[in-house]
């Protein structure tokens, strides 16, 4: 079975340019993350969805990040304009589970590495 | 609000030697423990779960116990191997601001060399 889908891999833009990140879902999972991880904060979650819909953007860091899912199977993070110091690993993770539910299980993908000069 | 703290890396072993990373945290409530490892170049995915007090968590010769008297989870492997050079997460499931979601620590690397 395909685990959760990242692209792109590697992105190198020009700060000011717009970045795109794309996560594909396991099918069937209705709870979406976005993760951001840093050398210096660790792993931050940026926001989650349920059912497509926003649940918690309490992580997204300011107005020039923005996030959506229009349908079970897709979710954007959108970086416009994007800054040297939102260099990072993003994460998309889902699971079936809601986060409350004491075993619940993030499934993760590899992982999109931004680099921004 | 909810947090978790790790010790800090790296960690370097020889191989077969005893492993111990620390792990501490802070929540309200009866939260869920975990840990998740992440290899090189690859996401996390979770390495094994505890879900309440004196619950001991164990996969691929690690294990971990819920400890709430401490409000610890160690992990611990009795012999590493080079192949369990990764980095590691500390993680509990609880309601924090926003809501009930996964709060991780910054991570333990460790390094298992021959």
């Amino acid at each position: 079975d395909a685990g959760v889908i990242q692209s792109p891999r590697h992105e190198v833009t020009e700060m000011g340019q717009e970045v795109t990140l794309r996560c594909k879902p396991i099918s069937g999972h209705d709870y979406l993350f976005w993760y951001r991880q840093t050398m210096m904060r660790g792993l931050e979650l940026l926001i989650y969805f349920n059912n497509n819909v926003p649940i918690d953007d309490s992580g997204m860091p300011e107005d020039r990040f923005s996030a959506k899912m229009p349908n079970a199977s897709f979710s954007t993070l959108k970086i416009q304009p994007s800054e040297p110091r939102d260099s990072a690993v993003y994460f998309c993770a889902s699971t079936s589970s809601p986060p409350m539910v004491s075993t619940g299980e993030l499934f993760f993908g590899e992982g999109s590495r931004l680099t921004v000069l | 609000g909810n947090s978790v703290t790790q010790m800090e890396g790296p960690v370097t072993l020889s191989e077969e030697a005893f492993l111990t990373i620390n792990c501490t945290y802070t929540a309200t409530g009866y939260p869920s423990l975990f840990w998740y490892v992440q290899y090189p170049g690859e996401g996390l995915q979770l390495l094994l779960k505890a879900t309440k007090a004196d619950d001991k968590g164990s996969n691929k010769g690690f294990e971990a116990t819920y400890r709430k008297e401490t409000t610890s989870f160690h992990l611990e492997k009795g012999s590493v191997q080079v192949s369990d050079s990764a980095v590691y997460f500390c993680a509990l499931s609880g309601f924090t601001g926003g809501g009930n979601k996964l709060t991780f620590g910054t991570g333990t690397q460790l390094k298992v060399e021959l």
